[in-house]
């Protein structure tokens, strides 16, 4: 079935460091694709998603670009805050399924240090 | 506008009682979905409704797992009798249609001695 596959964490970076996280999907067709972030204590809430290949979201400094070829969305951040440290999910909908029902990568921990 | 509510926040219990979790979704949103989040197996989509009607169930693990959904504005899930293994973080989300945009509560976290 479509799944995602994000790095394995945790991800620990300084301020004003660049940020990837990748993310591969297996698919059939093009689904739309989307970051999620999972702030301490909170509960999940969308970043930036791409709908179609080739797409870029962006969001908060936050871009992800949907590439087809490699089936990739990885994330990235030129310049991360220390408000930036959260938990990030890799999401596509399920095979077959509206966007509504997403099936989530296992998360990426990020912790920023000042 | 008040997001997602979920309650309760934490819930402690010992193995073989009932626990209820309860979900408010946002008003206007005719999807709302529940999901579990564990260490192991990550966030699980247990089920989920459309305009108050089950559309898929097949993530609920088993029958002692159960949901609903008599209105709008209202759903809860229900484990009876709950095990050790129930403990996790159950979240709740609700969509707006043609959004694909899903906004979760903060969850309700269960743990099960």
């Amino acid at each position: 079935g479509d799944s995602v596959t994000q790095m394995e964490g945790p991800v620990t970076l300084s301020e004003e460091a660049f940020l990837t996280i990748n993310c591969t999907y297996t698919a059939t067709g093009y689904p739309s694709l989307f970051w999620y972030v999972q702030y301490p204590g909170e509960g999940l809430q969308l970043l930036l998603k791409a709908t179609k290949a080739d797409d870029k979201g962006s969001n908060k400094g936050f871009e992800a670009t949907y590439r087809k070829e490699t089936t990739s969305f990885h994330l990235e951040k030129g310049s991360v805050q220390v408000s930036d440290s959260a938990v990030y999910f890799c999401a596509l909908p399920f095979s077959g399924g509206s966007n509504y029902k997403l099936t989530f990568g296992k998360g990426t921990l990020l912790t920023v240090n000042p | 506008d008040a997001g997602v509510i979920q309650s309760p926040r934490h819930e402690v219990t010992e193995m073989g009682q009932e626990v209820t979790l309860r979900c408010k979704p946002i008003s206007g949103h005719d999807y709302l979905f529940w999901y579990r989040q564990t260490m192991m197996r990550g966030l699980e989509l247990l089920i989920y409704f459309n305009n108050n009607v089950p559309i898929d169930d097949s993530g609920m693990p088993e029958d002692r797992f159960s949901a609903k959904m008599p209105n709008a504005s209202f759903s809860t899930l229900k484990i009876q009798p709950s095990e050790p293994r129930d403990s996790a973080v159950y979240f709740c989300a609700s969509s707006p249609p043609g959004a694909g945009e899903l906004f979760f509560g903060e969850g309700s976290r269960l743990t099960v001695l």
